[in-house]
């Protein structure tokens, strides 16, 4: 087990730009999570995938924002012409499907983007 | 919607003082409940959890009991240590969805 692994740690970026995000998963968790977290909040539902299909979007995301995972493991969120609200920690997380839905997450230690 | 309400921070022990963190939520169905805590310069990990109704979790000298008539999760821990300074985050996921609803989390401060 080597953990959630999200790249790159940090990203600075000005408005206007695209930017990408990477995680991987543990490698036999086939569900992944992105969330959004600002300063003293708790993490927001961003999105989610069960392999390669992406079951639920929240209304946060907005057009601009868009989500993959192609063969079932990697997923990259991107964010298109990046705002100075989109400043945030992006985190990822991964879970086990146990056949229910009480498998905890497992978080990487997130992305933080600042955007000038 | 679901949503998960915690107590406000931050919280300040001193050590081997008695810890509480107060937790409600609201969900339709029957929701499994969870603690997570993040260290400093941390991700997220696992506290506990509890899938049912009087369900207790336990780790670590922490304990949570699910408490259905409630809507609470409450976290307690008999005697801290400033090992456990952290913010701890509550959580539920909804057996009729596949995402976790947090709480905005508490942060705890111990002293020696």
């Amino acid at each position: 087990d080597t953990g959630v692994s999200q790249d790159p740690r940090h990203k600075i970026t000005k408005r206007g730009q695209n930017v990408t995000f990477r995680c991987d998963p543990i490698s036999e968790h086939n569900r992944l999570y992105w969330y959004r977290q600002t300063l003293g909040q708790g993490p927001e539902f961003l999105t989610y995938f069960q392999n390669e299909a992406q079951l639920e979007k929240s209304r946060l995301l907005s057009d601009r924002f868009s989500a993959e995972r192609p063969k079932g493991s990697f997923s990259t969120l991107e964010i298109q012409r990046t705002e100075q609200g989109d400043s945030a920690m992006y985190l990822c997380a991964s879970s086990r499907d146990g056949g229910s839905y009480n498998s905890p997450l497992h978080f990487g230690n997130g992305t933080r983007l600042t955007v000038t | 919607g679901d949503s998960v309400t915690q107590m406000e921070g931050p919280v300040t022990l001193s050590e081997e003082a008695f810890l509480t963190i107060n937790c409600t939520y609201t969900a339709t169905g029957y929701p499994s409940l969870f603690w997570y805590v993040q260290y400093p310069g941390e991700g997220l990990q696992l506290l506990l959890k509890a899938t049912k109704a009087d369900d207790k979790g336990s780790n670590k000298g922490f304990e949570a009991t699910y408490r259905k008539e409630t809507t609470s999760f409450h976290l307690e821990k008999g005697s801290v240590q400033v090992s456990d300074s952290a913010v701890y985050f509550c959580a539920l996921i909804n057996t009729n969805a596949g995402k976790s609803t947090f709480g905005d989390g508490t942060t705890l401060t111990v002293k020696p």
